[in-house]
């Protein structure tokens, strides 16, 4: 089936401006992550969803970042007011649900540059 | 202190050779393992996964866990150069729902 589908796969935006990053995970997977990874670091945590349960927001590094996931599946991540600072790759992942055991499967990811 | 640490690299090998990837983490209560590659400008792709002490093969990945000392790590043997990549280090700490990714070894198989 079709793997984790995220959109757009670059996007080039003023310092200031909001954004809107998407994905669309594989088909049945009841946990969705949010990622992002800059220049030379490591994939650091923003955001997960697990069913209908709260989100765990815990690696939002401001209040600049949301997230939203509508119907259990497809979700959105929102930055406003970009800065420089959060031009990265951003990475959906799922997987079937949120245990420990289950790995992640990674979309393509969003290749965000802040002017 | 990083959750997850690697060798940067990078870490060169002749083709047919193995190529060796090591990774630390430091909580002991971690319960789940995972090798990703990737290729530059390209995600994660999952290669490995492994949940108890010892060795688990697959193909021509074996992954290697010993949790009394606290590293995984993953061999490849008969490396080819189609192998070379980023390999990254993923963790499942306990009480987190997120994995923990090391920064990743790159690897190049020279022909």
């Amino acid at each position: 089936g079709a793997g984790v589908s995220q959109s757009p796969s670059n996007k080039v935006t003023e310092k200031g401006k909001d954004v809107e990053l998407r994905c669309d995970p594989i088909s049945g997977h009841t946990a969705l992550y949010w990622y992002r990874q800059s220049l030379g670091q490591g994939l650091e945590f923003l955001i997960y969803f697990q069913g209908n349960s709260a989100p765990d927001k815990s690696g939002l590094p401001s209040d600049r970042f949301s997230a939203e996931r509508t119907g259990g599946s497809v979700s959105t991540l929102t930055i406003q007011r970009t800065q420089q600072e959060d031009s990265a790759v951003y990475l959906c992942a799922s997987s079937w649900e949120g245990g420990a055991g289950q790995p992640q499967h990674f979309g393509d990811g969003t290749r965000l540059s802040i002017l | 202190q990083k959750e997850v640490e690697q060798n940067s690299g990078p870490l060169s090998v002749p083709e047919g050779a193995i190529a060796s990837l090591n990774c630390t983490y430091s909580d002991r209560g971690s319960q789940s393992f995972f090798w990703y590659r990737q290729y530059s400008g390209k995600s994660p792709e999952l290669i490995m996964s492994i949940y108890s002490n010892g060795d688990k093969e697959d193909g021509r990945f074996t992954a290697q866990l010993n949790k009394a000392s606290q590293y995984v790590s993953l061999l490849i043997r008969d490396s080819q150069p189609s192998d070379s990549a980023t390999y990254l280090c993923a963790v499942r700490v306990t009480g987190a729902n997120n994995l923990f990714f090391g920064t990743g070894t790159r690897l190049t198989v020279i022909p």
